[in-house]
Parts: structure tokens; C-alpha cells; sequence
């Protein structure tokens, strides 16, 4: 059971837009620590793709976004490519009990 | 760039002592907080602690009687032990950089696996 929820998996056609929930609670996002993602491409190690909820590292085309509101957020990937077929892990700070280092579930995209 | 590697065995028996170590390149090992964090096969990423420089640790609660993670500064190297092991504890662990609990982690070692089994 991940602090930090997503769906299992997502899917869309080539070209399309998808976009990836993650919801946490009033220990973490809600309290307003940042949130990052990662990709994990297969048999890869997980890759910075978004940095506090919004920024992309340099290299990370403009096609993938982040955004932030309450006790969730979102990556949004337009102009959906084969390549991008991968995990995708939500990060975040929680301040409660739990580990201060709190990942998603994951979810897994596939390009139909 | 900073780069990280992850050595050590690939199996482990039950109820011994996990032991890797991570070397870093790249930078010096003052710069980051130096992170593990593991991946069951087929499941998602587990943070297990991070240290800094200093010695200071922080340890997830689920893992920390029996997890410790060491700095040898002489050796840009940290390390990560994890005793009393089950097959539970099958995994590809990495290490990582980060500048603290709140931020983004990056970069990570590329991962080794480590199978607990008699």
C-alpha cells in the first residue's frame, strides 16, 4: 500500500494526450511539498523526468508536464510515442509517521 | 556528471547479512545526500534511508531495526547493510543523489540485483 496513489495503468493511441494521477493526503502534497516524477524505461533505472511539480531536467522534451493542486498531482505527456511506453513514479516529502521519502504505486503506460 | 555504482553480491542466504556498496564519480561525497532505495521484481520502488556526508542518517520506519548505511568519505563510497534477510528482501536496489528528504532524487546507479535464497 503506496502513501502516494496511482492508477496501475493508462494507455493511449500514438499522438494522444494522457495524463497520470497521483494522490496523497494532508501529510505530503497536501501540505505543499513538491511533487517529482520518474521514468522507468524497461530493465532501466527510474530517470528524472519532472522536478518540483512543474520542471523539466534538460534533455526532457516539452511534451512531458507537471502540475499540482490540493493533495494531488499530475503528469500530463502529449504527442503520446512508442518510447514513452514505460512506468511512470510519482515522489514526494511526507511529513506524518511514515518514511519521509514516499513513492506511487507506479503506473504503467502503454502506446496502443 | 555524477555517476553511481552499485557493488556487491548478487545473492544472499536467508537470515545473513545484505551488503552493498555505492561509488561515486563525479562529485565529491559532501555534495548530495546519498540515498538507497529497492524494486522487488515486478513491483514498485521502496525508499530504504539516505545519509549525509556528515554520518547523519534517516531510515525509512518499515526497514530501520535492520538497516544500516554508511559514509567512507576517503572513498567517495557509501554503503548499505540489511541483516536478518528473507526472500522478501529480493530485489534490484539502487543507489541515488539527492539534496534532501523534499527533493527530486538524481542521479541513480543503473541497479543490482540481489536474490535472497538458500
Amino acid at each position: 500500500q503506496s502513501v502516494l496513489t496511482q492508477p496501475p495503468s493508462v494507455s493511449g493511441a500514438p499522438g494522444q494526450r494522457v495524463t497520470i494521477s497521483c494522490t496523497g493526503s494532508s501529510s505530503n502534497i497536501g501540505a505543499g511539498y513538491d511533487v517529482h516524477w520518474y521514468q522507468q524505461l524497461p530493465g532501466t533505472a527510474p530517470k528524472l523526468l519532472i522536478y518540483g511539480n512543474n520542471n523539466r531536467p534538460s534533455g526532457v522534451p516539452d511534451r512531458f508536464s507537471g502540475s499540482k493542486s490540493g493533495t494531488s498531482a499530475s503528469l500530463a505527456i502529449t504527442g503520446l510515442q512508442a518510447a514513452d511506453e514505460a512506468d511512470y513514479y510519482c515522489h514526494s516529502y511526507d511529513s506524518s509517521l511514515s518514511a519521509p521519502v514516499v513513492f506511487g504505486g507506479g503506473t504503467k503506460l502503454t502506446v496502443l | 556528471q555524477v555517476q553511481l555504482q552499485e557493488s556487491g553480491p548478487g545473492l544472499v542466504k536467508p537470515s545473513e547479512t545484505l551488503s552493498l556498496t555505492c561509488t561515486v564519480s563525479g562529485a565529491s561525497i559532501r555534495s548530495y545526500y546519498w540515498s538507497w532505495i529497492r524494486q522487488p521484481p515486478g513491483k514498485g520502488l521502496e525508499w530504504i534511508g539516505y545519509i549525509y556526508y556528515s554520518g547523519s542518517t534517516t531510515y525509512n520506519p518499515s526497514l530501520k531495526s535492520r538497516v544500516t548505511i554508511s559514509v567512507d568519505t576517503s572513498k567517495n563510497q557509501f554503503s548499505l547493510k540489511l541483516n536478518s534477510v528473507t526472500a522478501a528482501d529480493t530485489a534490484v536496489y539502487y543507489c541515488a543523489a539527492s539534496f534532501g528528504s523534499g527533493n527530486w532524487i538524481d542521479p541513480w546507479g543503473q541497479g543490482t540485483l540481489v536474490t535472497v535464497s538458500s
